[in-house]
């Protein structure tokens, strides 16, 4: 298995609404991240996850909260969120965190926020 | 500041012909680039990567270029295929945050049947 899956696929919250993006890889990667992309523009690193301990955060506001509850698994928690988070939200994976190792990315979560 | 950009943002090309996608750095202290196809509805796929003490690295199909002298850097796709429609970003690899790569601001490449 070398996908790194993501769900939902698509996502549609009020700003007062609380929910969360997955994501899940079986590829016994040991790093993982969360990206922010918003249209016609390149992905942004949020937070990076080593040996399940957050080791990156690009201050990420705080409506933005990560969470890795075992090694296959990342969460992403939304709270409280504006529309201009909006945006395609990918998850990544790598075998150990590192720039030289190969990020596999999932398919993305398409968030709007109303 | 540090920045990974592109000299084109737009790039249309006659199925067969090849595909030259270019991408120039700022930051001198890169160390490591990797070039990502993004497909409509997918995420970023790795292409090839190059190390910065390289001048040159091929794969099937595709050619990385790097001039550390005027930082920049090249993808070249050899006859081009209507799959190769996407969108193309350089990444680069700052030695002082090891963890992570910066994206550029990607190329679009359409492939004329």
């Amino acid at each position: 298995d070398t996908e790194v899956t993501q769900t939902p696929k698509h996502l549609v919250m009020g700003m007062t609404n609380k929910k969360s993006l997955k994501c899940e890889q079986h590829m016994g990667h040991r790093a993982m991240y969360w990206y922010k992309q918003k249209a016609k523009k390149p992905p942004e690193l949020m937070f990076v996850y080593s040996y399940e301990k957050l080791s990156i955060n690009e201050s990420v506001p705080s409506r933005f909260s990560p969470e890795c509850p075992n090694s296959s698994l990342l969460n992403l928690h939304l709270h409280a969120l504006q529309p201009e988070d909006s945006a395609l939200y990918l998850c990544a994976s790598s075998q150990v965190a590192g720039g030289e190792n190969e990020q596999f990315f999932g398919p993305g979560t398409r968030l709007t926020v109303l | 500041g540090e920045s990974v950009g592109l000299h084109l943002p737009t790039l249309s090309v006659q199925e067969g012909d090849n595909s030259i996608i270019n991408c120039a750095y700022s930051n001198s202290a890169s160390d490591y680039f990797i070039w990502y196809k993004q497909e409509s509805g997918k995420g970023p796929q790795f292409i090839i990567d190059i190390r910065s003490n390289m001048d040159k690295r091929q794969g099937q199909r595709v050619t990385v270029l790097l001039n550390k002298t005027v930082k920049h850097l090249s993808l070249q796709i050899a006859a081009t295929q209507p799959g190769d429609s996407a969108v193309y970003f350089c990444a680069e690899r700052v030695e002082t945050s090891y963890d992570k790569v910066i994206f550029g601001p990607g190329t679009s490449l359409s492939v004329i049947p």
